[in-house]
Order: C-alpha cells, then structure tokens, then sequence
C-alpha cells in the first residue's frame, strides 16, 4: 500500500466550478498535511496546509481533514484556468515527508 | 541563500555513465530532501538529511545511489552507472523544522533534468 494516494486524474471541471481533489493516507502517525501546486515544468508550491481535524479556509482554497478516516481533501471554489496544475498532496510523519503521485487539475473557461 | 539552488539544470549522459547532481539549502535549513519525478509522475522520495547527518535514505536504490551533505558544501546526489529508467527531474527541498510550530513548508529548487541516452 502507497503511503499517500490521490486520483490519478485527469480531473477537468468548467470555470467557476468547485474543484475536489482527494487524498488517502496509510500512516496513523502522520502529523500534518500539505497541498502543493505544481505547474507543468516547475517546482511545487505550497498551498495550504492543516494539523486539525476539520476544515482550514484561505481564499477560494479550503483543505479538509478527518484523521479518523486518514483523508485529506482540498477544494477549490470558483475555478480559474490558472488553476490548472498538478496539485500534489504531502505527509509529514516524524519529519519525513512524502508525496502523491497528483493530480492533474484542468480548468476550462 | 534565499531560495534553494540546484545544478545543474539539465544533464545528459549515456548509459553506464556517471551522474552528479547538486543543491545548495537555504541558509538556515536543517533539512535536505531529494525527490525524484519521472514524466510528471510520482513524486519518489530518495532520500533526506538532517544538517550533514542522513535521516532516511529508505527511497534510495542503494547499488548505484548514493548523497552527501557534507558541512560547507552543497549537498549532491550521484548516480553510477545510469540507466535510462534514471531519466527524470530530480528535485531537491530544504526546511526548517522546529516541530509543529513551524509550517514545515518545503521549499524547493527548480530541479535537475537528467536524460539517459
């Protein structure tokens, strides 16, 4: 079993839409969770990231935890092109982190 | 430095030759992390170092992988005998980690691009 799984995608949501992006992880010790974006030919940025269980607003950007069900979401409200991305969900368990394998977000106007 | 700095951007090598990838932490950052991404796919971890000190290498093909990150130095990451599955951007990020005060964000460097011919 993967460490931490994502839906593959591609994933394509019209513009103004609400885009969900899942993400599964394996460890129960995992401490805190992050969103990268990583543009086609770039290096990941961080996004969001949430040590709680619950919801974590920034912008048009909202991560989701549940620790119970070892899941961690990211939604993205009102969906710009610019979003288009391969969006990269990433663990920390001991200060050791690590990634999914994405999804690639597609947003078409 | 201010931002993490990995050279070089591209690299080419036939197979069986010998690759060196290098990268240069943030000044400050205790952690060092080498990830590889082949075709825009998984993100691999490799390896990570705590200041010149491995903390994981479990992601590491140890028969022809090795890293360093010696003090002073930019760290490096090498491969003998490259084969063409090698072909891959190989990223690496630098933190500052004093526990969950921190965001624990990882900041990366652009990546090396390393071709197998």
């Amino acid at each position: 079993q993967k460490e931490v799984e994502q839906n593959s995608g591609p994933l394509s949501v019209p513009e103004g839409a609400i885009a969900s992006l899942n993400c599964t992880y394996s460890d129960r010790g995992s401490q805190s969770f992050f969103w990268y974006r990583q543009y086609s030919g770039k290096s990941p940025e961080l996004i969001m990231f949430i040590y709680s269980n619950g919801d974590k607003e920034d912008g048009r950007f909202t991560a989701q935890l549940n620790k119970a069900s070892q899941y961690v979401s990211l939604l993205i409200r009102d969906s710009q092109p610019s979003d288009s991305a391969t969006y990269l969900c990433a663990v920390n368990v001991d200060n050791d982190m690590r990634f999914g394998a994405g999804t690639r977000l597609t947003v078409k106007p | 430095g201010e931002e993490v700095a990995q050279t070089p951007k591209h690299l080419v090598r036939g197979e069986g030759q010998k690759a060196k990838l290098y990268c240069a932490p943030i000044k400050g950052h205790s952690y060092v992390f080498w990830y590889q991404q082949v075709l825009k796919n998984e993100f691999k971890f490799l390896i990570s170092f705590q200041n010149e000190n491995v903390f994981d290498e479990t992601g590491m093909p140890k028969e022809r992988f090795s890293a360093k990150c010696l003090p002073n130095s930019p760290c490096s990451l090498e491969i003998q005998a490259t084969k063409l599955e090698d072909s891959a951007v190989y990223f690496c990020a630098s933190s500052q980690w004093p526990g969950l005060a921190s965001t624990g964000e990882l900041f990366f460097g652009e990546g090396s691009r390393l071709t197998v011919l």
